[in-house]
């Protein structure tokens, strides 16, 4: 079963508008954690965002923040202000824990295309 | 930046023919990781270790083996590389307890003919 799922393969959006990135995703683990990261067309995987489990407040990093909803599952990405340097693959991921080593992994979304059009 | 390298950045091969994927760090971090990043995939688990010696298996392990000699370095080898791991493989790191975020390499193109 699929455990982070990212609905939308492809988002569309206005230079200076905001946008939100969906993401839900299944566990049954009390303790996890939720991360997005940001890959442009060069290839390279930027972190952008952590939201832990028991975190009181949505994560907030500049222009990016996370609408936890944890009754909904849901971890969506709302970035603010777009700006054409934000067109890129956006993945969603959740920390697990692994049962060898107390290691603990990353578990990716399919992704979903953000298009800033000027 | 964290310093992760990956050598060879590309790499064209025939099937059938064994092929090595080195990571380099040099953050001293604990815990390494190999992905494979497919079209309509994101992401997917090959390979981890959690120290020296220590590795275990991730979602799409088969066909691929990893070794780890000394902190800094994880090998990805393809014994008899087929066309299905073609892929843009992706090495990461974390340190270890607590980490918030993996960091990631650079990546590395494999074609197989």
């Amino acid at each position: 079963a699929q455990k982070i799922t990212q609905t939308q393969p492809g988002m569309f959006v206005q230079e200076k508008e905001a946008v939100t990135l969906d993401c839900t995703y299944d566990t049954s683990d009390p303790s996890y954690g939720l991360f997005w990261y940001k890959q442009p067309s060069s290839g390279e995987m930027i972190f952008l965002i952590y939201q832990g489990s028991y975190d009181q407040q949505n994560a907030t990093e500049g222009r990016y923040s996370l609408n936890f909803q944890k009754a909904r599952k849901s971890a969506n990405l709302v970035i603010s202000a777009s700006q054409l340097g934000d067109s890129a693959m956006y993945f969603c991921a959740m920390r697990e824990l692994s049962s060898q080593g107390g290691s603990e992994k990353l578990v990716f979304g399919k992704g979903t295309k953000l298009t800033v059009n000027p | 930046d964290a310093g992760i390298t990956q050598s060879p950045r590309h790499k064209v091969t025939e099937t059938g023919t064994p092929v090595t994927l080195r990571c380099h760090q040099t953050e001293n971090h604990r815990y390494m990781y190999w992905y494979r990043q497919d079209p309509g995939h994101g992401l997917r688990l090959i390979h981890y270790s959690y120290g020296v010696k220590d590795t275990d298996k991730g979602e799409v392990s088969d066909g691929y083996s990893v070794s780890r000699s000394k902190t800094e370095d994880f090998l990805l080898t393809l014994e008899s590389a087929t066309s299905s791991q073609t892929s843009v493989y992706f090495c990461a790191i974390s340190s270890s307890p607590g980490w918030l975020e993996q960091y990631f390499g650079p990546g590395t193109r494999l074609t197989v003919t």
